[in-house]
């Protein structure tokens, strides 16, 4: 079946940034996504196609595409930011799928 | 602005049929161009998307299911009462799980539900 690699932990220093990394075959044919989740509570969508950021989004997180890899960047790390982050997308027969997660620590 | 809550029975015994309900209120569940979704999250790990509907009218709908699971899900539409549900059939311990539903499209999946936890137990 397909999957999508993420790192399962990322830590950063406040300030700092952080980026996570998402790699699948189908990616450069899909659109890809990025969600928050914070224990105890749902999912949040903070990036869409890839790159698009939704206005309530804090304009820190951005999401950039090159080939195979979708990129997750947090900038000027919060310690709210301190969550789980998930990206998604499908594969070829359109099932869609999430990556396995990657926990972000801020130091 | 589009809300969804889960409801439904929080324990459910081995080889017997887990069944929520999603409520959406703030948009119509037909017509509005979004895909209603549920996906689960086992505890303490990542998303499964277990499938979703799509209803274009009273009578229209169409659905697409995870291959995984898909010879025990069954989700329907209930226009009139802005409710859509899920079925999963001859359950087991490895289908405890938080389930969401949540609001999908080319935007993703957004918004979400608070999601409910279902125990499979004897």
């Amino acid at each position: 079946s397909y999957e999508l690699t993420q790192p399962p932990s990322v830590s950063v220093s406040p300030g700092q940034t952080a980026r996570i990394t998402c790699s699948g075959d189908a990616l450069p044919k899909r659109y890809a996504y990025w969600y928050q989740q914070k224990p105890g509570q749902a999912p949040v969508l903070l990036i869409y196609q890839a790159t698009e950021r939704p206005s309530w989004i804090p304009e820190r997180f951005s999401g950039s595409s090159s080939g195979t890899t979708v990129t997750l960047t947090i900038s000027g790390v919060q310690a709210e930011d301190e969550a789980d982050y998930f990206c998604q997308s499908a594969d070829n027969s359109g099932t869609f799928v999430f990556g396995s997660g990657t926990k972000v620590t801020v130091l | 602005q589009v809300q969804l809550q889960e409801s439904g029975p929080g324990l459910v015994k081995p080889s017997q049929t887990l069944s929520l309900t999603c409520t959406v209120s703030g948009d119509s569940i037909s017509g509005s161009g979004y895909f209603w979704n549920w996906i689960r999250q086992h505890p303490g790990k990542g998303l499964e998307w277990i499938g979703y509907i799509y209803s274009s009218g009273s009578t229209y709908s169409s659905t697409s299911y995870n291959p995984s699971l898909k010879s025990r899900v069954s989700i329907s539409v209930d226009t009139s009462n802005r409710q859509f549900s899920l079925k999963l059939s001859t359950v087991t311990v490895a289908d405890t799980a938080v389930y969401f539903c949540a609001a999908g499209g080319t935007g993703g999946f957004d918004p979400w539900g608070q999601g409910t936890l279902v125990t499979v137990s004897s």
